[in-house]
């Protein structure tokens, strides 16, 4: 089946840095990957649309320039946090489709803890 | 708009009781629906969906019928097990027409699940 392979599952880092997590599809190629962001014991939040080859789309409320999403290739998508601050720690999920799954096919990946301190 | 609306957890269980999670939606157009579930530190799986009125998706003995009268699709499953501890969500694909593009995955708050021997 479809894979999702996140990484880093873990990253702690100091405030004013920044953090890249990066979003494979192992075995399909995605031409849309969605991030999310999760607080503790609370839903998940979308926060962009990555798209392959053009600028992603951001929910309203989400700062753009803080995180930076690129989609260079059909199976590669990043999410970098910019200048992060301790309020940045979340678990950030992203997820694929692929073009030949039904509509709502999502594959999701593991997720990244992702701590400043 | 389009939104999810799941009952409140936590939903605590003795192995072996039945399991009945409700979730009503709010949608235009043709929305699919999902059930994920999420153990702790992990990203989501997808446990089952459906795509038109009155379709029952079921997977791992859980089950849940998509009811375009009361708007809901509330997930059972007839006798749970200690591994069935998690966080399900209930989650809409908002389908821009019978052929849409990608769509985004509408999640509902969570419900967590604990089930004790």
């Amino acid at each position: 089946g479809a894979v999702v392979s996140q990484h880093p599952s873990r990253v702690i880092c100091k405030s004013g840095t920044s953090v890249k997590i990066e979003c494979r599809s192992l075995d399909f190629q995605a031409t849309t990957m969605f991030w999310y962001r999760q607080f503790p014991k609370q839903s998940l939040m979308l926060m962009a649309t990555s798209n392959e080859g053009s600028k992603a789309t951001y929910e309203q409320g989400v700062e753009k320039d803080k995180f930076l999403i690129n989609h260079a290739s059909l199976t590669l998508s990043t999410l970098t946090v910019t200048s992060a601050h301790p309020e940045d720690s979340s678990f950030y999920i992203c997820s694929a489709r692929p073009a030949t799954s039904p509509i709502g096919g999502y594959t999701f990946g593991s997720g990244t803890r992702l701590t400043v301190v | 708009g389009n939104s999810v609306t799941q009952m409140e957890g936590p939903v605590t269980l003795s192995e072996e009781a039945f399991l009945t999670i409700n979730c009503t939606y709010t949608a235009t157009g043709y929305p699919s629906l999902f059930w994920y579930v999420q153990y702790p530190g992990e990203g989501l799986q997808l446990l089952l969906k459906a795509t038109k009125a009155d379709d029952k998706g079921s997977n791992k003995g859980f089950e849940a019928t998509y009811r375009k009268e009361t708007t809901s699709f509330h997930l059972e499953k007839g006798s749970v097990q200690v591994s069935d501890s998690a966080v399900y969500f209930c989650a809409l694909s908002d389908r821009q027409g019978v052929s849409g593009g990608y769509n985004k995955l509408i999640f509902g708050a969570g419900t967590r699940l604990a089930v004790h021997p």
